[in-house]
C-alpha cells in the first residue's frame, strides 16, 4: 500500500464547474499538507499549503484537511480551461526531509 | 518562473552511458533536492543537499550520485544508464533544511532523460 493514495483520473469537467480532488494517506505523523499544480512539461508549482486540520481558502481554491480520517481535498470553483493540469497532493511530518507525493490527478476543463 | 534553473531540458543517450544534470537553485536558497518522476512511480525523492553537505537520501540508485558546489549549484550524475532510467528529473530548492515546515519547495522545469 502506498503512503499517499490519489486517484489519477483523468477528470474532465465543463468550464465553470467545481473540481473536487482528494488524497488519502496512512502516516498519522503527517502534519503539513500541500497541493501542487503541474502543467505539461513543467515543474510542480505550489498552490496551497495547510498545517494540520482545517480549511484554507485562496481565491477559487479551497484546501481541506481531515486528519481524523487521513483525508485531504482540494476544490476549484468556477473552473477555467487554464486550470487544466495535473494536481498532486504532497505531505510531510515534522522534520521530514522530503515530501511524499500522490500520483497526481489529471484535470481537463472543457471550454 | 520558479527561479530554479535546470539544464539541459532534454537529454537523449544510449544504455550504458553517463550523463550529468545541472541545477541552479533560487537566489538565497541553501537546500537542493532531486526528484525523479516517471509514469509508474510518480514523484520520487532521490537526495537532498544543504549548503554543500548531503542531508538525506531517498530512493537513489548506487549508479546515481550528486553533489552541491560552493556556489550552491548542484549536479546529478547518472551512470551505466538503463532503459528504466528514462524519466523526468526535477531539481527543487528551499531556503532551509527541511523544505517542508513553513517552507516552500520551488521546482525547476526538469530534465527529460530518454535512454535508448
Amino acid at each position: 500500500q502506498k503512503e499517499v493514495e490519489q486517484d489519477p483520473g483523468p477528470l474532465s469537467v465543463p468550464e465553470g464547474a467545481i473540481v473536487s480532488l482528494n488524497c488519502t494517506y496512512s502516516n498519522s505523523a503527517f502534519q503539513y499538507f500541500m497541493w501542487y499544480r503541474q502543467y505539461s512539461r513543467k515543474g510542480p508549482e505550489l498552490l496551497m499549503y495547510t498545517y494540520s486540520s482545517g480549511n484554507k481558502e485562496d481565491g477559487r481554491f479551497t484546501a481541506q484537511v481531515d486528519k481524523s480520517s487521513k483525508y485531504i481535498s482540494l476544490f476549484i470553483r468556477d473552473s477555467q480551461p487554464s486550470d487544466s493540469a495535473t494536481y498532486l497532493c504532497a505531505m510531510s511530518g515534522p522534520d521530514d526531509y522530503k515530501l511524499s507525493f500522490g500520483a497526481g490527478t489529471t484535470v481537463t476543463v472543457r471550454a | 518562473d520558479s527561479g530554479v534553473t535546470q539544464t539541459p531540458k532534454h537529454l537523449i543517450t544510449a544504455t550504458g552511458q553517463r550523463v550529468t544534470l545541472r541545477c541552479s537553485p533560487r537566489s538565497g536558497d541553501l537546500s537542493v533536492y532531486w526528484y525523479q518522476q516517471s509514469l509508474d512511480q510518480g514523484l520520487q525523492f532521490l537526495i537532498q543537499y544543504y549548503n554543500g553537505e548531503e542531508r538525506a537520501k531517498g530512493n537513489i540508485l548506487e549508479r546515481f550520485s550528486a553533489q552541491q558546489f560552493p556556489d550552491l549549484h548542484s549536479e546529478l550524475n547518472l551512470s551505466s544508464l538503463e532503459l528504466g532510467d528514462s524519466a523526468l528529473y526535477f531539481c527543487a530548492s528551499s531556503a532551509g533544511i527541511t523544505g517542508t515546515a513553513n517552507e516552500k519547495l520551488f521546482f525547476g522545469s526538469g530534465t527529460q532523460l530518454s535512454v535508448l
